[in-house]
């Protein structure tokens, strides 16, 4: 079955700080994943995609994810964090490749100090 | 662009209670599904639909029923509410099932007492 672990409920890291959010996925084909980003009292808005092609991706804000097959690991960076970055983070891989419902992970909240 | 629209945006309904919660796009998506968001859960698929005409279950579709008759619109259906289905509920889209992103609506909270 598929699934999506991030580790750690919450993350907090101080402003100008690398962020790094985990994500480890297990999946029988290929995957897609995404990271999307949720506001408080919003929906979720993409960051970023991984389907085919260079496995560096880049996102919207500065956020940037590598896929690494050997690892199933799927993890978000960003080299500075911002005031405005404080939010819920989410995971998310296909289930049976392109055919497939989107898996959550359970989120990740990144808390961003002063 | 409108995207998706969910109403109402807040609701509380007594156990036993039936309610419809709405979900429209204007994307002329193919793929929508309704997932719920509670607490150190994430979101967990309720159903979702990859065309007007089929439905079909997610993770958690019991108490819950959908329907698709246009492109634009999926509600869903709360038969008799539950203590249990006190939550956030969110409807997206997408162009096509899986790799195609999905875009959300702002969600709907809804508490049952």
């Amino acid at each position: 079955a598929q699934s999506v672990t991030q580790l750690g409920s919450h993350v907090s890291v101080s402003e100008g700080a690398l962020v790094l959010l985990r994500c480890n996925y297990s999946s029988s084909v290929p995957p897609y994943l995404f990271w999307y980003v949720q506001y408080p009292n919003q929906g979720l808005q993409l960051l970023l995609k991984y389907t085919t092609g260079a496995t560096l991706v880049k996102g919207i804000n500065g956020f940037e994810a590598e896929f690494k097959k050997s690892e199933t690991s799927f993890h978000l960076t960003k080299p500075s964090a911002h005031m405005s970055d404080a939010a819920e983070y989410f995971c998310a891989v296909t289930l049976g490749g392109s055919q497939g419902n989107l898996i959550f992970g359970k989120g990740t909240k990144l808390s961003v100090k002063p | 662009n409108a995207g998706v629209t969910q109403t109402p945006k807040f609701q509380v309904l007594k156990t036993g209670q039936s309610m419809t919660l709405q979900c429209a796009q204007d994307m002329n998506h193919e793929y929508m599904s309704w997932y719920r968001q509670d607490p150190g859960m994430g979101l967990r698929l309720i159903h979702y639909s990859v065309g007007a005409g089929i439905t079909d279950q997610g993770e958690v579709p019991n108490g819950y029923n959908v329907s698709r008759s246009t492109t634009e619109d999926f509600p869903l259906r709360l038969l008799s509410a539950a203590p249990s289905q006190t939550s956030v509920y969110f409807c997206a889209s997408s162009q096509k099932m899986g790799a195609s992103p999905l875009h959300f609506g702002n969600g709907t909270r809804l508490t049952v007492t």
